[in-house]
């Protein structure tokens, strides 16, 4: 079956330093891959997608590439700030254009530290 | 970017009772959605999907008597819990995507159950 694996957290970083979060799948056909972000006390938000190999998302700083050939999505992200501290979760999606159900990594939590 | 609400954002309720949580899609038509739960410290479990004028699919291990899913119109779905108990107590959390959304999935705020 379809399923995400993500590296476990917690992740703690110091102000500046650069960011990995290793995303894994396993999935039949070709799915979509999200990154969302969940900040404490909130839902989630989308961070970033990518629909197709090779393809690269990107905002506020933070990019992945969806690489087809190590089924991996993994997040990155030069320098962090302590504002980036929350729950990431990665998700694959194998629905048509009219939205699919997502499947989702068990999160890393993030904690950066002035 | 599309919008998607959800109400109540915290709500108590006694042992027994049912409550209901919607979730409403702003400036899109969710033809599909999506409930959520999520433990503390842990991920987000699929429960069920929900498609415009059709009964929900639910997950398996999830009861549909318990978790009534109800998707009326293209804008709104809501979940029901029926004669909650305290283990019901959770983060539930909506999605939709559809018309609009661009392939695109967005999430609701959320919901915190506490159930005394």
């Amino acid at each position: 079956g379809n399923s995400v694996t993500q590296m476990e957290g917690p992740v703690t970083l110091s102000e500046e330093a650069f960011l990995t979060i290793n995303c894994t799948y396993t999935a039949t056909g070709y799915p979509s891959l999200f990154w969302y972000v969940q900040y404490p006390g909130e839902g989630l938000q989308l961070l970033l997608k990518a629909t197709k190999a090779d393809d690269k998302g990107s905002n506020k700083g933070f990019e992945a590439t969806y690489r087809k050939e190590t089924t991996s999505f993994h997040l990155e992200k030069g320098s962090v700030q302590v504002s980036d501290s929350a729950v990431y979760f990665c998700a694959l999606s194998t629905g048509n254009n009219q939205g699919g159900k997502l499947i989702f990594g068990q999160g890393t939590e993030l904690s950066v530290k002035p | 970017g599309a919008v998607v609400s959800q109400h109540p954002s915290r709500v108590i309720c006694k042992s027994g009772t049912s409550v209901k949580i919607e979730c409403r899609s702003l400036d899109f038509q969710a033809t599909t959605m999506f409930w959520y739960r999520q433990f503390p410290k842990q991920s987000l479990m699929l429960m069920a999907t929900s498609n415009e004028g059709s009964k929900a699919t639910y997950e398996q291990g999830v009861e549909k008597d318990k978790f009534l899913i109800n998707h009326a119109s293209l804008t709104l779905s809501t979940l029901t819990v029926t004669s909650a108990h305290p283990e019901d107590s959770s983060f539930y959390i909506c999605s939709a995507g559809g018309q609009g959304s661009g392939n695109t999935i967005y999430f609701g705020e959320g919901s915190w159950l506490t159930v005394v």
